[in-house]
């Protein structure tokens, strides 16, 4: 299987904390894109980090990505009750299209 | 512009009853795609349609299809219910590039909760 893994599989956090989640991957991608689900609910995306990007940031978020070691993280800073979701690593199949492989998911819980 | 909607949002069936989940995407948005995730093997990808077409396909049996209208919505239809189909199934588009290489955000639905008994 192709499927990320993310670690932790839980992590729980004080507000104001920062989170850190990690992901591995298996085989060589295109681009990597992290998401968040609240509650069994739809997937919302976060961010996405191409190749040969090292760093990205969005608001809050910070994304690194090592492709030497398959490997990205996703860091939540100043940490906030809604951001109590679970989180996913997504990779691409290396094909034409839209076809992902997603992680295990980081069940991440902010305590007020 | 309005997201991505599924129908219904939540389906029991029996075992051997087959089900048409729908999916309609971000208006301008052609490529759509379906995942399954359940508690054990998380989100795994069924197929992608682009422009009528299948485009991608997963790793799921025969009982799983789908299809793609000229106004991009898509509907996935599962033929002989197993319990093991019990999952939420998620919808999602994009723009879609027709010979790109790299990948796009996917916009995703709430999803459809099917339960087979």
């Amino acid at each position: 299987s192709q499927q990320g893994e993310e670690d932790p599989q839980a992590l729980s956090i004080q507000e104001g904390e920062n989170a850190t989640m990690n992901c591995s991957y298996k085989t060589s991608i295109n681009n990597l894109q992290w998401y968040r689900q609240n509650s069994g609910r739809g997937l919302v995306h976060l961010i996405l980090i191409r190749s040969n990007e090292r760093e990205k940031h969005s608001g809050r978020l910070r994304v690194t990505l090592d492709t030497s070691k398959k490997s990205s993280s996703l860091l939540i800073t100043a940490s906030r009750a809604a951001d109590t979701a679970s989180y996913f690593c997504a990779t691409d199949a290396g094909n034409t299209g839209n076809q992902f492989y997603f992680g295990t998911g980081t069940s991440l819980t902010v305590i007020p | 512009k309005a997201g991505v909607t599924q129908t219904p949002r939540y389906l029991i069936k029996t075992r051997g009853q087959q089900v048409t989940l729908s999916c309609s995407p971000i208006s301008g948005h052609r490529s759509v795609s379906w995942y399954q995730q359940t508690p054990g093997q998380g989100l795994q990808f069924l197929f992608e349609y682009f422009s009528e077409t299948q485009r991608n396909k997963g790793n799921f049996p025969g009982r799983f299809s789908g299809r793609q209208f000229s106004n991009s919505r898509s509907e996935m239809n599962v033929s002989t219910l197993e319990l093991g189909d019990s999952a939420l199934y998620l919808c999602a588009s994009s723009p879609g590039r027709p010979r790109g290489t790299l990948q796009e955000t996917q916009y995703f639905g709430p999803g459809t909760r099917l339960l087979v008994l």
